[in-house]
């Protein structure tokens, strides 16, 4: 199985910081990783696609990257709705897909 | 603008048969480039992957479940299914029905999800 290993697991920022989560994929899985926000009881939204292709509907503020096997969400500028679990999945291999452990976001 | 919604009991005994079924609305379950999936989060986890159908009948299930799991599409009736046997309290979980584009299988549209006890 591909493990994602997603950092930190907690955070606590500020509104109107850059924040950054990571996720490292154990092999390459090109572009194939995708960004969800879950909000307590309720069901993870799709962010981002392909490493970095924001959905429709969702704020510029948040963008992916991807450096070989690292993926990065940024969230350029903290709003207080930002405040939710972010969690990556990687699509490249089936089965099984994988996600990351999750990352709690907090507003200071 | 389509739509799932899963159904099914939210209390089952341990060693019988989860059954839940995802309603798709807004759209056709066989129309587009789709997989359908069952993704599920015990309590204050994270997400696990279960399985997921294509509607030519193929389907892909965890290796950890593999040999409880079952899920099954039914065209006419706009639903897909999933059956996990032989449950324990291992189970007990939030289970979501997913829609997954079959460009970068990114899970573009969830259910609400549904919460399933596993409890005697």
């Amino acid at each position: 199985d591909i493990q994602m290993t997603q950092s930190p697991s907690s955070l606590s920022a500020s509104v109107g910081d850059r924040v950054t989560i990571t996720c490292r994929a154990s092999q390459s899985i090109s572009t194939y990783l995708s960004w969800f926000q879950q909000k307590p009881g309720k069901a993870p939204k799709l962010l981002i696609s392909a490493a970095s292709s924001l959905q429709s509907g969702v704020p510029s503020r948040f963008s992916g990257s991807r450096s070989g096997t690292d993926f990065t969400l940024t969230i350029s500028s903290l709003q207080p709705e930002d405040s939710a679990t972010y969690y990556c999945q990687q699509s490249y291999s089936a089965p099984p897909y994988t996600f990351g452990q999750g990352t709690k976001l907090e507003i200071k | 603008q389509v739509q799932l919604q899963e159904s099914g009991p939210g209390l089952v005994k341990p060693s019988q048969t989860l059954s839940l079924t995802c309603t798709v609305s807004g759209g056709s379950i066989s129309s587009g480039n789709y997989y359908w999936s069952w993704v599920r989060q015990p309590a204050g986890k994270g997400l696990e992957w279960i399985g997921r159908m294509y509607t030519s009948g193929s389907s892909n299930y965890n290796p950890s479940l593999k040999s409880r799991v079952t899920i099954a599409v039914d065209t006419s009736k706009s639903q897909f299914s999933l059956k996990l046997s032989s449950v324990t309290a291992a189970d007990t979980a939030v289970y979501y029905c997913a829609r997954e584009e079959g460009n970068y299988y990114a899970f573009d549209i969830w259910g609400q999800g549904t919460m399933v006890t596993v409890s005697s």
